[in-house]
C-alpha cells in the first residue's frame, strides 16, 4: 500500500493567514493526489483534485501544487470558514489511502 | 445536482454483518465513467478507504478487510450496497458512500453512523 504522510498534524493559525500543509506520498504517485476538506459532523469535501485543479465553487485561495511525492495545499488568505481538517489522498493505485489529516485551528 | 444518501441499521452485534445501502439521485449509477465507492471514519480518526464498484460489476476492495466485504449495485434502483461481515468495535465508524469520478471522490452522501455493539 502507498503510505501517505501529513504535515503538521496540527496547526494554528489566525484569519488572514497564509498556510501550507505538506502531503508526502512513500512512492512517486504521479499527479494523482486530492485534498479535501472536512468540517465537525460533515463529509469530506473535494478541494483539489490531480494534484492542482480546482473543484467546481472551490474558492480560489486554495491552491495545490506537487508531484512524484511531495505535495502541498496552500491557502493564500485564511477566512473563518477554512478552520476544518484537511486530508490529502492518492488515487495513484488500490487501496486509494488517506493522510492522517491535518487540523487546522484558530489561534 | 446528484446527491448520495446512506441507509441502514445503526446498530450491530458483534461477529454479525453489517449491511448499507447508497441510493443515487439526480444522475444515474450506469454512467461508464464513474465507479462508487464507500469510505469509512472511526469517531475522532482518520479516513479509511473499503472499495469501489462499476455499475457493470468490476469491484476494487481494501486488502486489509477484503476478506470480510462486498459491494454490489442494483441499477434498476440506482443503489449500491456494502456488506461486511464478521463485525468487531473496530468497525464502529462513519460509513460514507460517494463517487468517482476524475481519480477522485467528488459527490459524497452525508454519512451514517454504525456502532458495533452487543
Amino acid at each position: 500500500d502507498i503510505q501517505m504522510t501529513q504535515s503538521p498534524s496540527s496547526l494554528s493559525a489566525s484569519v488572514g493567514d497564509r498556510v501550507t500543509i505538506t502531503c508526502r506520498a512513500s512512492q512517486s504517485i504521479s499527479n494523482y493526489l486530492n485534498w479535501y476538506q472536512q468540517k465537525p459532523g460533515k463529509a469530506p469535501k473535494l478541494l483539489i483534485y490531480a494534484a492542482s485543479s480546482f473543484h467546481s465553487g472551490v474558492p480560489s485561495r486554495f491552491s495545490g501544487s506537487g508531484s512524484g511525492t511531495d505535495f502541498t495545499l496552500t491557502i493564500s488568505t485564511l477566512q473563518p470558514e477554512d478552520f476544518a481538517t484537511y486530508y490529502c489522498q492518492q488515487s495513484y493505485s488500490s487501496p486509494y489511502t488517506f493522510g492522517q489529516g491535518t487540523k487546522l485551528e484558530i489561534k | 445536482q446528484l446527491q448520495l444518501q446512506e441507509s441502514g441499521p445503526g446498530l450491530v452485534k458483534p461477529s454479525e454483518t453489517l449491511s448499507l445501502t447508497c441510493t443515487v439521485s439526480g444522475g444515474s449509477i450506469s454512467s461508464s465513467n464513474y465507479y462508487w465507492g464507500w469510505i469509512r471514519q472511526p469517531p475522532g480518526k482518520g479516513l479509511e478507504w473499503i472499495g469501489s464498484i462499476h455499475y457493470s460489476g468490476s469491484t476494487f476492495y481494501n486488502p486489509s478487510l477484503k476478506s470480510r466485504v462486498t459491494i454490489s449495485v442494483d441499477t434498476s434502483k440506482n443503489q449500491f450496497s456494502l456488506t461486511l461481515s464478521s463485525v468487531t468495535a473496530a468497525d464502529t465508524s462513519v460509513y460514507y458512500c460517494a463517487r468517482r469520478g476524475d481519480a477522485t471522490y467528488d459527490y459524497w452522501g452525508q454519512g451514517t453512523l454504525v456502532t458495533v455493539s452487543s
